[in-house]
């Protein structure tokens, strides 16, 4: 299994620009999660996804923020226009939702810096 | 109240040393609970779950507290390698969101 994938790795682009992020949950996980990591703010859940639908988006701090499930192995963070209070790691993750067992798997993450 | 609140250390032991960390949460109605282990600059990876009264796996032993609403993390004879922010989780209702703590820094000097 190749876990959850997110590209890029790294990404640097200029203040205004339009910046998609991308995630392949693990096969099979039936919830996916976007969080954004910062040292001031620690994770914090942007939103997430069940079955492909999105459930909680009360994480998503502005509409310059949107993110779209088009089918089960595919989502996209998108952030237009991006500001450099946007930097940030953003991680993917996804569950299996099996009731109290379920764990969530992280991608590596995209490390994001907006100048 | 925050979902779940940690101490963000940093926690500086000597190896060998015993060290544990405590996690508090707000939701009484919490069944099971997490603790994840993230290295710098890498990805969350869970370490431990905690379902009933605790968990141990080796060096590592989680306990619950039900009445004070916390849990906590012992680690015994740290490593060098035991170095990471270890992340307290509590799954929200149906188990398909996660609150993630704040991480406390763990610090294993030679």
């Amino acid at each position: 299994d190749a876990g959850v994938i997110q590209s890029p790795r790294h990404e640097v682009t200029e203040m205004g620009q339009e910046v998609t992020l991308r995630c392949k949950p693990i096969s099979g996980h039936n919830s996916l999660f976007w969080y954004r990591q910062t040292m001031m703010r620690g994770l914090e859940l942007l939103i997430y996804f069940n079955n492909n639908v999105p459930i909680d988006d009360s994480g998503m701090p502005e509409d310059r923020f949107s993110a779209k499930m088009p089918n089960a192995s595919f989502s996209t963070l998108k952030i237009q226009p991006s500001e450099p209070r946007d930097s940030a790691v953003y991680f993917c993750a996804s569950s299996p939702d099996r009731g109290r067992n379920t764990e969530a798997f992280f991608g590596q993450g995209t490390r994001l810096t907006v100048v | 109240r925050k979902e779940v609140e940690q101490d963000p250390g940093p926690f500086n032991v000597p190896e060998g040393a015993t060290v544990a960390f405590n996690c508090t949460y707000s939701n009484s109605a919490s069944q099971s609970f997490f603790w994840y282990r993230q290295d710098c600059r890498k990805e969350p990876k869970l370490l431990m779950s905690v379902y009933s009264s605790g968990n141990e796996d080796g060096r590592f032993t989680a306990q619950l507290n039900r009445a004070s609403q916390y849990i906590s993390l012992l680690i015994r004879d740290s490593k060098l390698s035991d170095s990471a922010t270890y992340l307290c989780v509590v799954p929200g209702y149906n188990f398909n969101k996660f609150y993630f703590g704040s991480g406390t820094k763990l610090n294993v000097k030679p």
